[in-house]
């Protein structure tokens, strides 16, 4: 059955570096999210892409984030100076149709800023 | 209160027992969707119900929608320990530019014991 994958599985920075994290998306799907979850607080959304571009982006989405699709297959998620606050699991989503249908969510990053 | 909460936050069970979680919400929304988590991993999508269904199957799942109360429920029949796990409700608001967003609630923590 297709899967979303994403790598790393767990990622270690020091606060002010840069990361990238990455993922790819079942192939038909045309529709592509991130999520974060602090841990113990609830998932929340952070941006949704469709035709190469955001389509949506929450508050905590601010100039610190990226999303980039490079190739056919992968889909980033840039954080370009890490705050501590930016700890937590950052989860990507696909879903063939957007609004309305079901999202496939990969297994997640662990993003630690140190 | 915020956008889709469940209640209750923990349920403990005894395996073949049912397991009932609730899940309130404050907007008008186009669909509603179960999801499970397992400690530490991915989201996995459960059922999705739309505003206009008021119930809906799948196995031995049972969700319900009562959008004039702004509230949904998730039974889970003759449980098994490996429903272990933590449920959420998430909703994908009505109208707008939404492109599928999700909006989850806190969530509710099932254990079944054997």
């Amino acid at each position: 059955e297709p899967e979303v994958t994403q790598t790393p599985s767990h990622q270690v920075t020091q606060m002010g570096q840069e990361v990238i994290l990455r993922c790819v998306p079942i192939s038909n799907h045309l529709y592509f999210y991130w999520y974060r979850q602090i841990l113990g607080q609830k998932v929340e959304f952070l941006v949704s892409f469709y035709n190469n571009e955001i389509s949506e982006k929450s508050e905590i989405f601010d100039d610190q984030f990226s999303v980039e699709r490079p190739d056919g297959s992968n889909f980033t998620l840039k954080i370009r100076s890490t705050k501590l606050e930016d700890s937590a699991m950052y989860f990507c989503a696909s879903s063939e149709l957007g609004q309305g249908h079901e999202q496939y969510f990969g297994p997640g990053t662990r993003l630690t800023v140190t | 209160s915020q956008q889709g909460e469940e209640d209750p936050q923990a349920l403990s069970i005894q395996e073949g027992e049912n397991a009932t979680m609730n899940c309130s919400y404050k907007t008008s929304i186009n669909n509603l969707q179960w999801y499970r988590q397992n400690s530490g991993r991915g989201l996995v999508h459960l059922i999705l119900i739309r505003s206009n269904e008021r119930e809906k199957h799948s196995g031995r799942l049972r969700v319900t929608l009562d959008t004039s109360k702004k509230s949904s429920s998730l039974l889970i029949t003759a449980s098994r320990a490996a429903d272990t796990a933590s449920y959420f409700c998430a909703t994908v608001p009505r109208g707008g530019t939404s492109y599928g967003k999700l909006t989850f609630g806190q969530g509710t923590i099932l254990t079944v014991h054997p």
